[in-house]
């Protein structure tokens, strides 16, 4: 299994700032997810961080609006800059371990509410 | 392309009867298929998933799911409900034929059981 530790577990934000949430794994992985969950919709893939290059962006999200660091195979932060309140969701972090024993496992997800 | 569909936005079962939650998928290649729960202010947790071998798999809190090539469905079952069930179920597919890392998740279904 795999222990995901995500910062913060909600905020108020007022408009135009940024903030940068922080996910923390307790083991080293190669790759690791970052998602958005819409109020009362499903779960969108917004980029795949590698450590040690460029994280890679789904349509829809760009890096200027969303910028990721993965500094190392434990960890990774998510901005949201320049926010509005159509960015007002729930942002997860996840990791995936392939093989016969293959999951997704996710942090506890940040609500973030913009003003 | 990978797509899931979750035909039901909200299922109301009693407490003691069997529940099934609706999930069908379209990928190219070989279906990886998951089921994740989601609790009031809580990230999501896996459930079970289906890669290869028997096509009903058990999970975790009773819960199993069978998987059908032919109606390309992956229903989620119970035998017998519980109150403390309710929460909201996402199915989830990638395709292990060249579809990456990426799982594409459903929009969602709402179970609700009742006393």
């Amino acid at each position: 299994s795999a222990v995901i530790s995500q910062k913060p577990s909600r905020d108020i934000c007022q408009r135009g700032t940024s903030l940068t949430i922080q996910c923390q794994v307790d083991s080293q992985v190669t790759m690791m997810f970052w998602y958005r969950q819409q109020p009362g919709q499903s779960l969108t893939l917004i980029a795949t961080a590698n450590q040690g290059s460029e994280a890679t962006y789904e349509s829809g999200f760009v890096i200027d609006k969303f910028p990721i660091s993965r500094p190392n195979l434990t960890f990774s932060t998510l901005t949201v800059s320049n926010m509005s309140p159509e960015d007002s969701s729930i942002y997860l972090c996840s990791v995936n371990r392939q093989g016969p024993n293959e999951k997704l496992f996710f942090g506890s997800g940040t609500q973030l509410s913009v003003l | 392309a990978q797509s899931v569909a979750q035909p039901e936005d909200q299922v109301n079962v009693a407490e003691g009867n069997p529940l099934t939650v609706k999930c069908t998928y379209s990928v190219s290649g070989n279906p990886y298929l998951f089921w994740y729960v989601q609790y009031p202010n809580r990230g999501l947790q896996f459930l079970l998933k289906y890669i290869t071998g028997d096509n009903l798999v058990k999970g975790s809190y009773g819960f199993e799911a069978e998987f059908n090539k032919s109606q390309t469905s992956f229903h989620l079952k119970k035998p017998s409900a519980l109150v403390s069930d309710s929460a909201l179920y996402f199915c989830a597919v990638r395709d292990g034929a060249g579809g990456g890392n990426k799982l594409t998740f459903g929009t969602g279904t709402q179970l609700k059981v009742e006393l």
